[in-house]
């Protein structure tokens, strides 16, 4: 069975500009968790979405949006870019959330320059 | 007081030594635990699972939690230096919540 995907793998991009990330999950996973992964602050947790909804959100501020579509791949926008927004975006899949596994894709490098 | 704690390390053990991996949780309704391996450069990888009082084993790991005390921990048995990681403990409240909190990690180091 195919593990989480994510692409790009690596982005480059200036402060101000927009960024959107996916992720494909497991087959038959239909919850997506999107967290952020920095030296200082480890892994942070962003959104979950399981059947196209919004379930929970973490302490982010509005530039960070996601979405999910009918086959449960998901995306993450930024936008207006800033220099702290530099880290490794991991995206997870599980069945349905809650207590289930999470099994995490090999992560989105975004630089912001 | 952060939700998950565990200590940052490095913890450095012999080879074929067991290290010991520990990790506090604030919310005393948590009700999933989960430990993660995370080489340098790489994502996490699911280690093991564990949702009730007591042990639980596969193969070299061993997890140990105790929701009176509100603590799990990781027990690595016969340590090998390809065990050289960061490792990370999640805890999930459960109950509708999706949503996983992760401790900063413990970098254990296994000296050859």
């Amino acid at each position: 069975k195919a593990g989480v995907t994510q692409t790009p793998r690596y982005l480059i991009k200036t402060r101000g500009q927009q960024v959107t990330l996916s992720c494909s999950p497991i087959s038959g996973h239909r919850s997506v968790s999107w967290y952020q992964q920095t030296p200082g602050q480890g892994l942070q947790f962003l959104f979950e979405y399981f059947s196209e909804t919004q379930r929970n959100k973490g302490n982010f501020p509005g530039r960070f949006s996601g979405r999910q579509f009918s086959n449960s791949r998901s995306e993450m926008n930024v936008s207006t870019l800033e220099l702290g927004d530099s880290a490794l975006y991991l995206c997870a899949s599980s069945l349905a959330g809650g207590s289930d596994e999470q099994f995490f894709g090999p992560g989105t490098r975004l630089t912001v320059l | 007081q952060k939700e998950v704690e565990q200590n940052s390390g490095p913890l450095s053990v012999p080879e074929g030594a067991i290290a010991s991996l520990n990790c506090t949780y604030s919310d005393r309704g948590s009700q999933s635990f989960f430990w993660y391996r995370q080489y340098s450069g790489k994502s996490p990888e699911l280690i093991m699972s564990i949702y009730s009082n007591g042990d639980k084993e596969d193969g070299r790991f061993t997890a140990q939690l105790n929701k009176a005390s509100q603590y799990v921990s990781l027990l690595i048995r016969d340590s090998q230096p390809s065990d050289s990681a960061t490792y990370l403990c999640a805890v999930n409240r459960g109950g509708g919540t999706y949503k996983y909190i992760f401790g900063t990690g413990t970098r254990l180091k296994v000296l050859a």
